[in-house]
C-alpha cells in the first residue's frame, strides 16, 4: 500500500532563513505528488504538483520541490520564509485512479 | 476562495445523534472527495463520488453514508454519532476523476460530539 512519510511533525526558522520540508513516499508505481498548506481554520491549498518531467517544480509562494526518484522523496523548499507562510504542510501521494494519501504533515512556526 | 463551499462551518451535537455535512464544488467539478481530519488519524480520505456514482471509497465507516445528487452537490451523513467522530470534515473537488486530479479543498465542517 503507498504511504508519504512526513519526518518531521514541527519546524521553526527565522523569517528570512531557507525552508525545506522533508517527503518520502512508497509507492510502486510512478506516483503523482503533490504538496498542499493548511492555515488556522481553512481548508488545504494545493502548492504545487508533480507527475512527469522536469524533476524541480515551481509552485504559488515562491515554494519548489524536487522529485528524487532514487531518494523516494519529495521535498518542499523555499528561499526565505517570510511570517505568513506559517502553517501546516502536507505532502500526499497518489497513482493511476488511487484516492490520495497524505503525510502526517509538518507544522511550520516563524520567528523573527 | 477554493470554490468549494462547504455548510455548516461548525456543529455541534450529542452522542447517537445524525448530522448531514453538505458541499457544493468547484463549477465544472465532477468528482467530490471527503476526508476527515483528526489529530490522531490526521487527514483520511473517506469516499469519492464521480458524477453521481460512488467511485472510491477509503476508510469510511458503516456508520456513514454519502450521495451526490444530480447538480452535483453532495452530503455527507455520519450517524450514531460516537465521540471519536469529532472532527474536522473537508470535501473536495477536481474536474475528472483520476489520480492526477489536483484536490481543491472546502474550509471543512467542524463537528463536535458532547
Amino acid at each position: 500500500a503507498q504511504s508519504v512519510t512526513q519526518p518531521d511533525i514541527h519546524i521553526t526558522v527565522s523569517e528570512g532563513a531557507s525552508l525545506e520540508l522533508r517527503c518520502n513516499y512508497s509507492y510502486g508505481a510512478t506516483p503523482y505528488l503533490f504538496w498542499y498548506v493548511q492555515s488556522p481554520g481553512q481548508g488545504l491549498q494545493l502548492l504545487l504538483k508533480y507527475f512527469s518531467g522536469d524533476t524541480l517544480v515551481q509552485g504559488i509562494k515562491g515554494f519548489e520541490a524536487e522529485f528524487k526518484r532514487s531518494q523516494s522523496s519529495f521535498n518542499l523548499r523555499k528561499p526565505s520564509v517570510h511570517w505568513s507562510d506559517a502553517a501546516e504542510y502536507f505532502c500526499a501521494v497518489a497513482s493511476g485512479n488511487t484516492p490520495l494519501v497524505f503525510g502526517k504533515g509538518t507544522r511550520l512556526s516563524v520567528i523573527a | 476562495d477554493s470554490g468549494v463551499t462547504q455548510t455548516p462551518k461548525h456543529l455541534i451535537t450529542a452522542t447517537g445523534q445524525r448530522v448531514t455535512l453538505r458541499c457544493s464544488p468547484r463549477s465544472g467539478d465532477l468528482s467530490v472527495y471527503w476526508y476527515q481530519q483528526s489529530l490522531d488519524q490526521g487527514l483520511q480520505f473517506l469516499i469519492q463520488y464521480y458524477n453521481g456514482e460512488e467511485r472510491a471509497k477509503g476508510n469510511i465507516l458503516e456508520r456513514f453514508s454519502a450521495q451526490q445528487f444530480p447538480d452535483l452537490h453532495s452530503e455527507l451523513n455520519l450517524s450514531s454519532l460516537e465521540l471519536g467522530d469529532s472532527a474536522l470534515y473537508f470535501c473536495a473537488s477536481s474536474p475528472s476523476t483520476g489520480g492526477m486530479q489536483p484536490q481543491h479543498f472546502g474550509d471543512g465542517t467542524r463537528l463536535s460530539i458532547l
